[in-house]
């Protein structure tokens, strides 16, 4: 079985300054790894995806991630945050047993401050 | 290109009620997965359609129940509703069941049980 653990529930950060939200998994076989954002009162939006290739995957609104296998982690990064950033962060992850049936962390809430 | 949509956004029941929730998945996607996504928590996965039939099924009792029609269009159906059923229920769609295969959400419905 597969699990998602994302780190920090909170993370409070100021405009303009870097962030990174953490992510680590376990799987006993290969994965495929997914950030998706919730904006108050909506449902996901991907924001990007990790399925073979480069490690570093770049996604929508500027934001990143680098797909660690020795440290099982997907860790989602923006160099600058903005206001409009502030939401709910959700890790998943997919495996060869599960077809594309996703396991989610429990998000992490980004909070950006002026 | 139509995304997916799911209704009503919101509902109020009852325990002991029953509730019905629709979703009509992305043009061109033959696969709907349902998940629920209670307070505060990262979705978890109820079960998934694949050309209307059942294809997977997460841990959830057999009075939450579903139906994918020839349009890929799909019902998620719960009986005996208790308290702990209030949730945002979320539906995605994909162009498969493979592994690599994305899924994309819609905006949820919000299902209250008093």
């Amino acid at each position: 079985a597969q699990s998602v653990t994302q780190l920090d529930s909170q993370v409070p950060v100021f405009e303009e300054a870097p962030v990174e939200l953490r992510c680590n998994y376990s799987s006993s076989v290969s994965v495929y790894l997914f950030w998706y954002v919730q904006y108050p009162n909506q449902g996901l939006q991907l924001l990007l995806k990790y399925l073979s290739g480069s490690t570093l995957v770049k996604g929508i609104n500027g934001f990143e991630a680098e797909f660690n296998k020795s440290q099982t982690s997907f860790h989602l990064r923006k160099p600058s945050v903005h206001i409009s950033d502030t939401a709910e962060y959700f890790c998943a992850v997919s495996d060869s047993n599960a077809g594309n049936m996703l396991t989610f962390g429990g998000g992490t809430r980004l909070m950006v401050k002026p | 290109e139509t995304g997916v949509t799911q209704s009503p956004t919101h509902l109020i029941k009852t325990r002991g009620q029953q509730v019905t929730l629709r979703c009509s998945s992305q043009s061109g996607h033959n696969t709907v997965s349902w998940y629920q996504q209670a307070l505060g928590q990262g979705p978890q996965f109820i079960f998934q359609y694949y050309r209307e039939e059942e294809n997977g099924r997460g841990n959830f009792p057999p009075r939450f129940s579903g139906l994918q029609f020839p349009n890929y269009s799909s019902e998620l159906n719960v009986n005996a509703l208790e308290l702990d059923d209030s949730a945002l229920y979320l539906c995605a769609s994909s162009l498969g069941v493979k592994d690599t295969d994305t899924q994309y959400f819609g905006p949820g419905t919000r299902l209250t049980v008093l």
